[in-house]
């Protein structure tokens, strides 16, 4: 098994920019989960799926992100238009369970300029 | 208040040292608990569960207080491999799937 699949996994943009961050995670697994790491505030849940389903985005910033999941196997995170706080690596994590079996992807670095 | 601290540490011990680590939690609903590891520039990945009765891996020690809502894990033995950021992760009851992680506590072994 590949693991969880993160795409890319370095993104530097100007400020204004759409930006696409992409996730598939490991086979099988039926929860799909959104975090965001900072110096400042540490690892936060944004979002999380299950069967392809929002269940809990009360973690997105603003309205300027947003997230879906057409298919068991993809998922993406946009951010539109990105800003320099948007700065962070974003980290993508599926499980089989909501609480055992997480993996996590690798994460993307995403710098906004 | 955070929902998890933890001391960022760093906290600088030599090889062979038996190092602790605690966390505290706000919520007294949370139902699960975790340690993670994240080394430099990669992602977190579950280091070992915490259990009511306190758990053992290896050189790895967990242990749960409920009553003072703390987690600590203990490491025996330090090795320079042991070199990370610690995190503490806690699930509240009915609140499936969301992680609730710390800050981190950095462990730098030196030889």
């Amino acid at each position: 098994d590949a693991g969880v699949i993160q795409s890319p996994r370095h993104e530097v943009t100007e400020m204004g920019q759409e930006v696409t961050l992409r996730c598939k995670p490991i086979s099988g697994h039926d929860y799909l989960f959104w975090y965001r790491q900072t110096m400042m505030r540490g690892l936060e849940l944004l979002i999380y799926f299950n069967n392809n389903v929002p269940i809990d985005d009360s973690g997105m910033p603003e309205d300027r992100f947003s997230a879906k999941m057409p298919n068991a196997s993809f998922s993406t995170l946009k951010i539109q238009p990105s800003e320099p706080r948007d700065s962070a690596v974003y980290f993508c994590a599926s499980s089989w369970d909501s609480i055992y079996g997480y993996t996590f992807g690798s994460g993307t670095r995403l710098t906004v300029v | 208040r955070k929902e998890v601290e933890q001391d960022p540490g760093p906290f600088n011990v030599p090889e062979g040292a038996t190092v602790a680590f605690n966390c505290t939690y706000s919520n007294s609903a949370s139902q699960s608990f975790f340690w993670y590891r994240q080394d430099c520039r990669k992602e977190p990945k579950l280091l070992m569960s915490v259990y009511s009765s306190g758990n053992e891996d290896g050189r790895f020690t967990a242990q749960l207080n409920r009553a003072s809502q703390y987690i600590s894990l203990l490491i025996r033995d330090s090795k320079l491999s042991d070199s990370a950021t610690y995190l503490c992760v806690v699930i509240l009851s009915g609140n499936t799937g969301k992680l609730i992680f710390g800050q981190g506590t950095t462990l730098q072994v030196k030889p």
